[in-house]
């Protein structure tokens, strides 16, 4: 039973440039959540999708930013126009259910030169 | 809106002695869950131990097991015979039962484990 895959597991990116992170939640999971951790520090929310659906999107900067969780496919969080200050680790989590558990994947982390 | 306070930045532990981390959280919601995760050096994020807050018992899962005090809003891990293993960052978490599902974490407690 694989876990939450996320790839690239390491992304280098010039300013300006875009960044694409992929997620496959668990298998049987609908609800996927991301959360960005930045250096030293705990993981902060970004964005809770259901497939086709955004649930809520509080943690996301107003620009640059945005995800997708399609019919088909892994969920992508899509960052425009990178700058440095985007260079952290981004995790994906998982979940069967709104109020089960959520299992993490192992992070993708995001260098902007 | 809910915030997470892990107020020991570094803690260390002799391998085979116990240690506790301490976790406190602030809310107005009555039911909610808790979470510790582990982040070891590789920054996979894994679960430790989940409590859900209309539960009296305190969870325990082998030798990690967590000391809930609701009206002091306090979630402390206990962690017995400590390992080699067992270094990591170590982060609290809380999630409401209803009010949006996404966890807020603490800062972490980064546990040195030593031999």
């Amino acid at each position: 039973n694989a876990g939450v895959m996320q790839n690239p597991r390491h992304l280098v990116r010039r300013r300006g440039q875009e960044a694409r992170l992929r997620c496959s939640p668990m298998k049987g999971h609908s609800h996927v959540y991301w959360y960005r951790q930045l250096p030293e520090e705990g993981l902060k929310f970004m964005v809770y999708l259901q497939k086709e659906n955004i649930i809520d999107e509080s943690g996301m900067p107003k620009e640059r930013f945005s995800a997708e969780f399609p019919k088909e496919g892994p969920s992508i969080l899509r960052i425009q126009q990178v700058v440095r200050g985007d260079s952290a680790a981004y995790f994906c989590a998982s979940s069967r259910g709104p109020t089960d558990t959520q299992y993490f994947g192992p992070g993708t982390r995001l260098t902007v030169l | 809106a809910q915030t997470v306070t892990q107020s020991q930045p570094e803690m260390s532990v002799q391998e085979a002695e116990t240690v506790t981390l301490s976790c406190t959280y602030d809310t107005s919601e009555s039911d909610y869950y808790l979470f510790w995760y582990k982040q070891p050096p590789s920054r996979q994020m894994i679960l430790v131990i989940r409590q859900e807050a209309y539960k009296q018992q305190n969870a325990t899962e082998n030798r990690f097991s967590v000391n809930f005090q609701k009206a002091a809003k306090s979630f402390s891990l206990k962690i017995s015979d400590s390992q080699l293993g067992d270094a990591a960052m170590y982060f609290c978490a809380y999630r409401a039962h209803n009010a949006g599902n996404m966890l807020t974490f603490g800062g972490g407690t980064r546990l040195m484990v030593k031999p």
